[in-house]
């Protein structure tokens, strides 16, 4: 069954803009992870945060996680028009990498 | 150092027929996963497999059916096509335990129509 559960959003922004987009889950979990999907093609693995973090910056990218709420955000700063892509987030319930995925937040960056 | 390669890109097949899809892991990874994405939705696991055994299995038919090679290269076979099966179907490799072995690289993936 899905964990991940974005809110499933169609987000346009202007470069240089901040993106933030939403995910919240059901169960506990061993860790969260972002990946970016190009034209419906392969996904390619953004960030990581473990269950016992509460925020992790990768670059460009902000992670955090809620785990009494059972949510975390991925914020893009100084958006690019590279950027745009669908983002999913994905839980592992046990770290074995059988990834649950959300449906995931389509993001168009204007030039 | 070559990443995840999926074969073949596209396929086409009819509603009842058998298919097989092949995935190439990441030099040095000895687990693959399967994923089945259906159109504007997220990917949902299939199974695994982690040195030639299956490892896990989500909430997929028997249908679908899978291998893993000494060379940690796999396939996905799904017989007795349904419309519903048409889908991207992605493979993703991940290191032995470790430090890393939570990062999954993904391949291309193979477009697969039921018609």
């Amino acid at each position: 069954s899905q964990q991940g559960e974005e809110d499933p959003q169609a987000l346009s922004i202007q470069e240089g803009e901040n993106a933030t987009m939403n995910c919240s889950y059901k169960t506990s979990i061993n860790n969260l992870q972002w990946y970016r999907q190009n034209s419906g093609r392969g996904l390619v693995h953004l960030i990581l945060i473990r269950s016992n973090e509460r925020e992790k910056h990768s670059g460009r990218l902000r992670v955090t996680l809620d785990t009494s709420k059972k949510s975390s955000s991925l914020l893009i700063t100084a958006s690019r028009a590279a950027d745009t892509a669908s983002y999913f987030c994905a839980t592992d319930l046990y770290g074995n990498n059988r990834l649950a995925f959300g449906k995931g937040n389509q993001v168009v960056v204007i030039p | 150092e070559t990443g995840v390669t999926q074969s073949p890109t596209h396929l086409i097949k009819t509603r009842g027929q058998q298919v097989t899809l092949r995935c190439s892991s990441q030099s040095g990874h000895n687990t693959v996963s399967w994923y089945q994405q259906a159109l504007g939705q997220g990917p949902q696991f299939i199974f695994q497999y982690y040195r030639e055994e299956e490892n896990g299995r989500g909430n997929f038919p028997p249908r679908f059916s899978g291998l893993q090679f000494p060379n940690y290269s796999s396939e996905l076979n799904v017989n007795a096509l349904e419309l519903d099966d048409s889908a991207l179907y992605l493979c993703a490799s991940s290191p032995p335990p470790g430090p890393s072995s939570y990062e999954q690289y993904f391949g291309p993936g193979t477009r697969l129509t039921v018609t």
